[in-house]
């Protein structure tokens, strides 16, 4: 069963516009929540993160939100440019002991148009 | 510059034929660990390794083995690969939570 659920497979946005990315997790006992990019032929690349004490966590045009109550955390990218287009996974942890091991949906293929 | 590296990044053999895919890191990471990514199920770990000579099992470790005998190589082993181990590898490092990923190694097991 899934324990980190991205709902959308896909999402395109129009250059300039904001993009939004969405993620669900299932177990209360993740601390930590990650987003990563991953263009074809290269591994996955991180991009942002979030502690669970926090709701909010910006990097430039990046920012993940966190809704601890609805298990539900979701990447804001503003403005979106061309090269933002690839795969957005998200990835929690905390709930492996000492195995740092990540948690990660499907991912969310992002195109953003010209 | 910080990295993660892999070798080969893609390879075919054929079933039974022992395997050795070499991963380094860089940044004098304790943690490293082994994903392999199929379609639908997205990124699962295969092993990991918390420093030099300990390791233990992930998700999926059926079929592989690994050793860490030095911090900086991470090294995945297929004694008998099969056609179910076709996929696409991941070696990460990480301090603690953010890991950072090698390329990818593209196997196929006819």
């Amino acid at each position: 069963d899934q324990q980190v659920k991205q709902n959308s497979p896909s999402l395109s946005v129009q250059e300039g516009r904001i993009s939004i990315l969405n993620c669900d997790y299932t177990n209360s006992m993740f601390d930590y929540f990650l987003w990563y990019k991953k263009y074809p032929a290269e591994g996955p690349t991180f991009l942002i993160s979030i502690s669970s004490i926090k709701d909010k966590n910006e990097d430039g045009r990046f920012t993940v939100f966190l809704n601890k109550s609805a298990k539900h955390l979701s990447l804001h990218i503003v403005p979106s440019q061309p090269g933002d287009s690839a795969v957005y996974f998200c990835a929690a942890s905390g709930d492996a002991g000492n195995n740092r091991k990540l948690i990660w949906g499907l991912g969310t293929s992002l195109a953003v148009n010209p | 510059e910080a990295q993660v590296t892999q070798n080969p990044r893609y390879l075919i053999t054929v079933t039974g034929k022992k395997l050795t895919v070499t991963c380094s890191q860089n940044m004098n990471h304790e943690y490293m660990s082994w994903y392999r990514q199929d379609p639908g199920l997205g990124l699962r770990q295969i092993y990991y390794s918390m420093n030099v000579e300990v390791t233990d099992k992930g998700d999926v470790p059926e079929g592989y083995k690994v050793s860490r005998k030095e911090k900086r190589n991470f090294p995945l082993i297929l004694e008998s690969p099969s056609p179910n181990q076709t996929s696409l590898y991941f070696c990460a490092s990480t301090d603690y939570y953010e890991q950072y990923f090698g390329p990818g190694t593209r196997l196929t097991v006819t």
